[in-house]
């Protein structure tokens, strides 16, 4: 069965440059999660969804991060003007009920900034 | 009070032998405690996860131990296996928001 997808694995843009990545959750699953993982460290938490509506975003780092699942699947998660400290991997999780469950990770976008 | 504090960073034990994990955590109102494992190139996976109403579970070789008094929980890997080798990583949730609090992650190497 498809698991969650990330797009794109990889990306590669230059300091001042938007970017968005998207995640794509197991069906069904009600509830989608992103977080940023440095290297070396456990993931941290930036946002999270249940069906369309934003539940949380208290650990988006400034205004320049933003989220959205407007139908209630997909998700994109928009970095403008990036910065060279936004090097990251991006991981999307979902889980199958809202508030709780078994959290499934992707495979994760890898971000590099020039 | 929001942090998962893990230790070691890293660990190597021989086959057969016990991996032991240990993690501690400040907020008292966190009910839900996974640990989740992570191979190289591979998002982390849910390994097994307690809440506090318990103070041991065990799923094949993998058991949580759980200590609310002290505010900590350790995985115990019984005859680790070369296939375990993986980066591990303790969590905390208030379960009902969903938000995982993680630790830093110990890397596990198990010598054949």
């Amino acid at each position: 069965g498809a698991g969650v997808s990330q797009s794109p694995r990889y990306k590669v843009t230059k300091r001042g440059q938007d970017v968005a990545l998207r995640c794509d959750p197991i069906s069904g699953h009600v509830s989608l999660y992103w977080y940023r993982q440095a290297l070396g460290q456990g993931p941290e938490f930036l946002t999270y969804f249940n069906y369309e509506a934003q539940q949380d975003k208290s650990g988006l780092p400034n205004d320049r991060f933003s989220a959205e699942r407007p139908e209630g699947s997909i998700s994109t998660l928009t970095i403008q003007r990036t910065e060279q400290r936004d090097s990251a991997m991006y991981r999307c999780a979902s889980s199958l009920s809202g508030g709780g469950g078994t959290q499934y990770f992707g495979p994760g976008t890898r971000l590099t900034v020039l | 009070q929001q942090q998962v504090k893990q230790s070691p960073q890293s660990l190597i034990v021989q086959k057969g032998g016990i991996s032991i994990i240990n993690c501690a955590y400040e907020n008292t109102a966190f009910d839900y405690f996974p640990w989740y494992q992570q191979f190289p190139g591979k998002g982390p996976a849910l390994l097994i996860a307690i809440r506090p109403d318990v103070s041991e579970k065990k799923e094949g070789r993998f058991t949580i131990s759980f200590n609310k008094s002290a505010k900590q929980f350790s995985l115990h890997i019984m005859d680790s296996q070369p296939g375990d080798s993986a980066t591990y990583f303790c969590a905390a949730s208030i379960l009902r928001t969903g938000k995982l609090i993680f630790g830093q992650g110990t890397t596990l190497q198990v010598k054949p």
